[in-house]
């Protein structure tokens, strides 16, 4: 049962403009959600996190949005740059868990055109 | 300070073979755990250690896969007998073990296993 969702797999823009990655979950009861990255042949790295009481963290170049009542977050990107190129992936840990066990989203692969 | 180590990088085999893979955690880092990434899907996790206790295996397949964590730091993870559709990337991850949002998890490079 796929409880954090990424429903484009993939997203070409061009330098300089604006990522918009989307993410859909279904267990209200997530109250944390994390970006990770991830270059080929490399394990995943986290990028940026928010909290349910926030509507918004930002840092730096990404700035990610938390809608509550859509269980929507989405991470954007301003300005894309080549570097930014690779798959990324929302999770969620399962609420009331010591043990912090990570629900991921299949992810997006983006590409950043020069 | 080094990440998490993982070994080896690329794996082929053919099905009914055994596999092991080994991960290496960051030092002081008590929880390890190892996921399993299939192809255009997300990390699911398998089994959790904290220091060299399994507390959370319920994903892991028992009759073909086994795990160990002796002394609490480097960890192995088995296949036996591989079947093709084991083919994927395993990855060790590893955290602190903090409670709560701060136990961030930092993830391996992975092995990618290829059964023929």
């Amino acid at each position: 049962d796929q409880q954090v969702k990424q429903n484009s797999p993939s997203l070409s823009v061009q330098e300089g403009r604006i990522s918009i990655l989307n993410c859909d979950y279904t267990n209200s009861m997530f109250d944390y959600f994390l970006w990770y990255k991830k270059y080929p042949a490399e394990g995943p790295t986290f990028l940026i996190s928010i909290s349910s009481i926030k509507d918004k963290n930002e840092d730096g170049r990404f700035t990610v949005f938390l809608n509550k009542s859509a269980k929507h977050l989405s991470l954007h990107i301003v300005p894309s740059q080549p570097g930014d190129s690779a798959v990324y992936f929302c999770a969620a840990p399962f609420p009331f868990s010591n043990d912090y066990k990570l629900s991921f989203g299949a992810g997006t692969t983006v590409t950043v055109r020069a | 300070e080094a990440g998490v180590v993982q070994s080896p990088r690329y794996k082929i085999i053919e099905k009914k073979q055994p596999v092991a893979f080994w991960c290496n955690p960051i030092s002081g880092h008590n929880t390890l755990y190892w996921y399993l990434q299939n192809l255009g899907q997300g990390p699911e996790l398998l089994i959790r250690y904290e220091n060299e206790e399994a507390v959370d295996d319920s994903q892991l397949p028992k009759d073909r896969f086994s795990a160990e964590r002796l002394k609490g730091v480097d960890s192995t993870l088995k296949i036996q007998p591989a079947e093709l559709g084991d083919s994927a990337v395993y990855l060790c991850a590893s955290s602190l073990g903090l409670a709560g949002d701060e136990n961030e998890q930092f993830f391996g490079p992975g092995t990618r296993l290829t059964v023929l």
